[in-house]
């Protein structure tokens, strides 16, 4: 089966400052790669998505992931953060179409 | 806009209680899920429902039980509680395919403490 592997548990950072919150998996076949957010309290929303073709995938709030196969990564940037930003980030990984599973999460803290 | 419900938000039972979590949504999808939320690990499928009258397991199963009563609800079910099972839950819906379109839309979360 399929598994994903978040390298960090909480990135502090500032207002202004980029992130990178980094994401491995591991699978025998081919992946579909998502990044989800969740804000306090709330469900998890889907952030962007790497189903097929271009490797450089944009979410609509600034944010971009890139799948690199040899490395079997799928990191999650942003130039500039925002206090809005401050959330919990969730790589998830499906290779089956049966299941998805989901890394173990990122917490973002943007600081003023 | 009510999406994916989930009823009840909290809920404290003693070791042995049973109880059902209820979720609606109002998107009319095919697809419905339950995931466990566990600090350090994420969520886990524990079942789901790729379409009406078909219920699977996902990766801990073990210890519930779901109904899919409609299309617009998926139920799950604690038989007899135990603290291992103390978790938020969260009910997800997509179209078809959720796992390979990664459109999961996921409820509110519902949090529960076994004593």
């Amino acid at each position: 089966a399929q598994s994903v592997t978040q390298l960090d548990s909480q990135v502090p950072v500032f207002e202004e400052a980029p992130v990178e919150l980094r994401c491995n998996y591991s699978s025998s076949v081919s992946v579909y790669l998502f990044w989800y957010v969740q804000y306090p309290n709330q469900g998890l929303q889907l952030l962007l998505k790497y189903l097929s073709g271009s490797t450089l995938v944009e979410s609509i709030n600034g944010f971009e992931a890139e799948f690199n196969k040899s490395q079997t990564s799928f990191h999650l940037r942003k130039p500039s953060v925002h206090i809005s930003d401050t959330a919990e980030y969730f790589c998830a990984v499906s290779a089956s179409g049966n299941d998805m599973r989901f890394g173990a999460g990122t917490r973002l803290t943007v600081k003023p | 806009n009510a999406g994916v419900t989930q009823t009840p938000k909290f809920q404290v039972l003693k070791t042995g209680q049973s109880m059902t979590l209820q979720c609606a949504q109002d998107m009319n999808h095919n697809s419905m899920y339950w995931y466990r939320q566990d600090p350090g690990m994420g969520l886990r499928l524990i079942y789901y429902s790729a379409s009406e009258g078909t219920t699977d397991k996902g990766e801990v199963p073990n210890g519930y039980n779901v109904s899919r009563l409609n299309k617009r609800e998926f139920s799950l079910r604690l038989e007899s509680a135990a603290p291992s099972q103390t978790s938020v839950y969260f009910c997800a819906s997509s179209e078809a395919g959720g796992f390979n379109t990664g459109e999961l839309f996921f409820g509110e979360g519902s949090r529960l403490t076994v004593l």
